[in-house]
């Protein structure tokens, strides 16, 4: 079974602060790996995915993430927040076997302050 | 182009009644799945459905059901309503291929009193 641990139910920096929020994630074979962003009352958005190929995938407003297999990790990075990036951020797992299936991790709810 | 779109958006039910809820996808999108989001917690995989056929069930009772139609707009139906089935109810489209991005509707928002 497929798991998704995020460490830090919530994480505080400072506008212009390096953002960095943290995914684990368990699966038995090789994993497709997303993250989405919830702003309130708001569905999903995808930010980024990893499926193949290159480990250090770009997404949208300036966010990226380094798929470590060794590691099992895949955190989610920006160099530097913006007021308008405060949201909750939700790490993913798929994989060929579940046709698709997401299962979430728990969310980080990310506050950025003045 | 139109999104995913779910109707409606938010829902009053009282515990032991019966609710459906509606989801459109993306035109061309013939995968649709469902998920649950209780407060403060990540979403939940209920079903997901491609060319009309079943392909995945979550680990939810058997009081909630779901079925895509000829167009691929599907109904998730939920029977005997109870107080913890409050939650936000996410209803997500994808092309079809496995990794093929999500995309997800605004949620219909339902609360059992």
């Amino acid at each position: 079974a497929q798991s998704v641990t995020q460490l830090g139910s919530h994480v505080s920096v400072s506008e212009g602060a390096l953002v960095l929020l943290r995914c684990n994630y368990s699966s038995s074979v090789p994993p497709y790996l997303f993250w989405y962003v919830q702003y309130p009352n708001q569905g999903l958005q995808l930010l980024l995915k990893y499926t193949t190929g290159a480990t250090l995938v770009k997404g949208i407003n300036g966010f990226e993430a380094e798929f470590k297999k060794s590691e099992t990790s895949f955190h989610l990075t920006k160099p530097s927040a913006h007021m308008s990036d405060a949201a909750e951020y939700f790490c993913a797992v798929s994989d060929l076997t579940s046709y698709g299936k997401l299962t979430f991790g728990q969310g980080t709810i990310l506050t950025v302050h003045p | 182009d139109a999104g995913v779109t779910q109707s409606p958006t938010h829902l009053i039910k009282t515990r032991g009644q019966q609710v459906t809820l509606r989801c459109s996808p993306i035109s061309g999108h013939k995968s649709v799945s469902w998920y649950q989001q209780v407060l403060g917690q990540g979403p939940q995989f209920i079903f997901q459905y491609y060319e009309k056929e079943e392909r995945g069930r979550g680990n939810f009772p058997d009081r909630f059901s779901a079925r895509q139609f000829p167009n691929y707009s599907s109904e998730l139906n939920v029977n005997a309503l109870l107080l913890g089935d409050s939650a936000l109810y996410l209803c997500a489209s994808k092309l079809g291929g496995m990794n093929t991005e999500a995309f997800f509707g605004q949620g219909t928002r339902l609360t059992v009193v």
